[in-house]
């Protein structure tokens, strides 16, 4: 156990929907990132947070957005969905702005029909 | 710029045997350089990681990685595969100014025969 959570665990949409996917951090940890992890584009980086502010921008769609909270944790929503978003999203955490280790959450499965 | 290619995306080796997974990387800076393993239907779990200090890393589970800058190489090994090492092995390279992007190689999935 990595000490991240992520809810919910799975996730069945239609398409045109918005769903909003939850990440809790690792006690002590102030950055938060977000993956999607899917089989014809691997696992991709999205999105990163420090302490409430976006630092770092992968491949995410407009579609997409994230936000981290006060309470450092994140929200990744993902609006307008489309059947090729069906894929695993995963949540990491570290603890510290730059190049450290990071703690990967479980995922949430989204299936989009 | 930075990349990381994974050469091989299936390796089959024999229990007992040696492994070898490997990463090139490209980057126009320093880089950190991570090897994160997933087992099926699991989170992504780190094995080691190399961050400007010793060029041989050593991880978890028996498993170590050499820096090699010459070479744009951070090759992962085992002396001897066991059973439980059968997943997906993802090479990563992180860091630079403006933001720490992370980018995460296609993935090995190693399988272990008995």
């Amino acid at each position: 156990d990595s000490g991240v959570t992520q809810t919910p665990k799975h996730l069945i949409t239609a398409t045109g929907q918005r769903v909003t996917l939850r990440c809790s951090p690792r006690s002590g940890d102030l950055s938060v990132y977000w993956y999607q992890q899917s089989l014809d584009q691997g696992l991709q980086f999205l999105i990163q947070y420090y302490n409430g502010e976006e630092r770092a921008k992968g491949n995410i769609l407009e579609r997409f957005s994230a936000q981290q909270f006060p309470d450092l944790h994140s929200e990744l929503n993902l609006s307008s969905l489309e059947l090729g978003d069906s894929a695993l999203y995963f949540c990491a955490s570290s603890t510290l702005l730059g190049n450290n280790e990071q703690f990967f959450g479980p995922g949430t499965r989204l299936t989009v029909l | 710029a930075q990349s990381v290619t994974q050469l091989d995306s299936h390796v089959s080796v024999s229990e007992g045997t040696p492994v070898l997974l490997r990463c090139n990387y490209s980057s126009s800076y320093s880089p950190s350089l991570f090897w994160y393993v997933q087992h099926p239907n699991k989170g992504l779990q780190l094995l080691l990681k190399y961050t400007s200090a010793a060029t041989l890393v050593k991880g978890i589970n028996g498993f170590e990685a050499e820096f090699k800058k010459s070479e744009t190489s951070f090759h992962l090994t085992k002396p001897s595969a066991h059973m439980s090492d059968a997943a997906e092995y993802f090479c990563v390279v992180s860091g630079g100014t403006g933001g720490f992007k992370t980018i995460f190689g296609a993935g090995t999935r190693l399988f272990v025969k008995a």
